[in-house]
């Protein structure tokens, strides 16, 4: 098993829908949950971090779910600009116990229609 | 510009040669890692390090594959006797790790294409 996996998609929504992404991961001791956005043909980069309690960030929510080892990213009123490849990215705990590394995801591509 | 840097941005080699990417993170970020991304996959680790300590460095990385990072500042990645599959674009991200967390920037990366 992976240790981190997405919906495969692409998400063809139209402008204005709301679109819910998916995550799990393997390892239970993983520490840190983020989501990343990755447009084509550039880098990474931090879209939001990922709380215990959910956290949102204007017309995106993101939630964990320790017990489940499940992590979502919900976009609401989709926007053409939102078109990108969603990657969720979870922090092992590396040996010792100190912070790990950063394990992505293959990605969510969604793809915003008007 | 005080981004991350990567160089050289693209890399043509034959099968059988070494090659090596060079990555200047922010300035006194602590943090500094390689990734490798294929076409339709995510960034794939392959080692960080903190400060001039390298970490951890990915089991799937053959003994081909070596880097540094001198004095904790920049660091080069290395590939020796280069095969078709080691054709990527190579990522470097630079990060503070604090107390509150940690927030990676990317390079622009190194695409690698073997020959």
């Amino acid at each position: 098993r992976k240790e981190v996996e997405q919906d495969p998609g692409p998400f063809n929504v139209p402008e204005g829908a709301t679109v819910a992404f998916n995550c799990t991961y393997s390892n239970s001791a993983s520490q840190s949950f983020f989501w990343y956005r990755q447009d084509c043909r550039k880098e990474p980069k931090l879209l939001m971090s990922v709380y215990s309690s959910g956290n949102e960030d204007g017309r995106f929510t993101a939630q964990l779910n320790r017990a489940s080892q499940y992590i979502s990213l919900l976009i609401r009123d989709s926007k053409l600009s939102d078109s990108a490849t969603y990657l969720c990215v979870v922090r092992v705990r590396s040996y010792g116990g100190s912070q790990g590394n950063l394990i992505f995801g293959k990605g969510t591509k969604l793809s915003v229609k008007p | 510009d005080t981004g991350v840097s990567q160089d050289p941005r693209h890399k043509i080699t034959k099968r059988g040669q070494n090659v090596t990417f060079r990555c200047d993170p922010i300035s006194e970020h602590n943090r500094l890692y390689w990734y490798r991304q294929t076409l339709g996959q995510g960034p794939e680790f392959l080692t960080y390090f903190q400060n001039e300590a390298q970490l951890e460095k990915s089991r799937l990385l053959s003994d081909r594959f070596s880097a540094e990072r001198p004095k904790g500042s920049f660091s080069t990645l290395e590939i020796q006797r280069t095969e078709q599959g080691d054709s990527a674009m190579y990522l470097c991200a630079s990060s503070l790790l604090e107390q509150g967390g940690e927030k990676l920037f990317f390079g622009s990366g190194t695409q690698l294409s073997v020959l």
